[in-house]
């Protein structure tokens, strides 16, 4: 089975702050993603990454960067926290470039901003 | 452009009756089609899929949904709820390009004992 760890289940953050969230695949997935999760507007994406050093903006990218530097390895950053990016954040990876591929995706990180 | 619709944003069932999660669709290409499937305190995982091999899908814990293109409809159906189908459930479609995965706003749906 394919597993997609982030490595916070939750974080505090304070206004100002940089902040990092990781998120490591086990199973070479090319393919690796960045959503944002809000009651009422499903996912959005944020970045994502087809390959090691490679990344294309998403829907809602500003305020955040991302990093990939090993293949397993998709790093979020939030250059300076703000109130406004209090929210659930996902990682995700699939398997090929396709667009039948599914996502397999980590338990989320819910981020507060205060 | 893609776009996903869920019509109702929370649908409460009783044990053991149908469950019916309705998703609309709008495509410019042939869709590819998913529903998936969040547990609480959980990330997402893949129900079923569409594409385009047949028009009723199957998928994991008795669920499956027909794709209706006259209809742009991918309704996710159930015969008999359990209570541990108590979730939120996300319709996505993607067109040709894999950054473009669009998801619904999901439909939380309740089972009552």
């Amino acid at each position: 089975d394919v597993k997609v760890t982030q490595s916070s289940r939750y974080l505090v953050k304070r206004t100002g702050e940089k902040v990092f969230l990781e998120c490591v695949q086990d199973m070479d997935h090319e393919n690796m993603f960045w959503y944002r999760q809000d009651p009422g507007l499903g996912l959005r994406l944020i970045y994502f990454s087809y390959d090691v050093k490679m990344k294309e903006k998403g829907d809602i990218p500003e305020g955040y960067s991302v990093s990939r530097e090993k293949k397993e390895r998709f790093s979020l950053i939030l250059e300076s926290a703000s109130t406004n990016q209090t929210s659930m954040y996902l990682c995700a990876s699939s398997a090929e470039t396709g667009s039948n591929s599914p996502l397999h995706f980590g338990n989320g990180t819910r981020l507060t901003v205060t | 452009a893609q776009s996903v619709t869920q019509l109702g944003s929370h649908v409460s069932v009783s044990e053991g009756a149908l469950v019916l999660l309705r998703c609309n669709y709008s495509s410019s290409v042939p869709p590819y089609l998913f529903w998936y499937v969040q547990y609480p305190n959980q990330g997402l995982q893949l129900l079923l899929k569409y594409t385009s091999a047949a028009t009723l899908v199957k998928g994991i814990n008795g669920f499956e949904a027909e794709f209706k293109k006259s209809e742009t409809s991918f309704h996710l159906t159930k015969p008999s709820a359990h209570m541990s189908d108590a979730a939120e459930y996300f319709c996505a479609v993607t067109g040709t390009s894999y950054d473009k995965v669009i998801f619904g706003p999901g439909t939380s749906l309740s089972v009552i004992p």
